[in-house]
């Protein structure tokens, strides 16, 4: 079966602190992605990959980056926690970028910044 | 940037009975997807309608396009206690991103 892990479903960080979220795929997907999800706002891309070392950024990458050094692995980083970030943060991957099909999703990680 | 937008943002039923959530979107299309999301979980897909498809149907779903009104329809026929959930419209953009609406909340009672 298809799967997206994310390492994390629940952090409580301090502001300003430095944060990690991580996700693996064991699919073989050229494409990943990370999106943030806030009552009201749905669900905005923050950056996404479409091959190893390559990243593009999404909707609102403000404040945060990633690091895609592996296929499978996307991590999303939060050089310095602030309490704005606090959201429902959700990783996602697809086959290829040629063709948008299906999105496989992660269970999501809950991030609460203090 | 907001492509699709679902209407109405919430719908309460009763089980046995149709529900039916709306999307619209602004842009042109290849393909439009609806998810589904349990309370606090990740997106699972549902369906997947073609610019060229006007009608798909997936068991007790049905999904209908019309590319002209820059619409789209998803109806869940006899809905069931379990079909409580967060349903997502989303269009496609470059390099396989999607887009997605806001949801519509959907709550089935027994």
């Amino acid at each position: 079966d298809v799967k997206v892990t994310q390492s994390s479903r629940y952090l409580v960080k301090r502001t300003g602190e430095k944060v990690f979220l991580e996700c693996v795929q064991d699919m073989d997907h050229e494409n990943m992605f990370w999106y943030r999800q806030d009552p009201g706002l749905g669900l905005r891309l923050i950056y996404f990959s479409y091959d190893v070392k390559m990243k593009e950024k999404g909707d609102i990458p403000e404040g945060y980056s990633v690091s895609r050094e592996k296929k499978e692995r996307f991590s999303l980083i939060l050089e310095s926690a602030s309490t704005n970030q606090t959201s429902m943060y959700l990783c996602a991957s697809s086959l290829w970028y040629t063709n948008t099909g299906e999105l496989f999703f992660g269970e999501g990680s809950r991030l609460t910044v203090l | 940037s907001q492509q699709g937008e679902e209407d109405p943002q919430a719908l309460s039923i009763q089980e046995g009975e149709n529900a039916t959530m709306n999307c619209s979107y602004k842009t042109s299309i290849n393909n439009l997807q609806w998810y589904r999301q349990n309370s606090g979980r990740g997106l699972v897909h549902l369906i997947l309608i073609r610019s060229n498809e006007r009608e798909k149907h997936s068991g007790r779903l049905r999904v209908t396009l019309d590319t002209s009104k820059k619409s789209s329809s998803l109806l869940i026929t006899a809905s069931r206690a379990a079909d409580t959930a967060s349903y997502f419209c989303a269009t496609d953009g470059s390099y396989g991103k999607l887009t997605f609406g806001q949801g519509t909340i959907l709550t089935v009672h027994p």
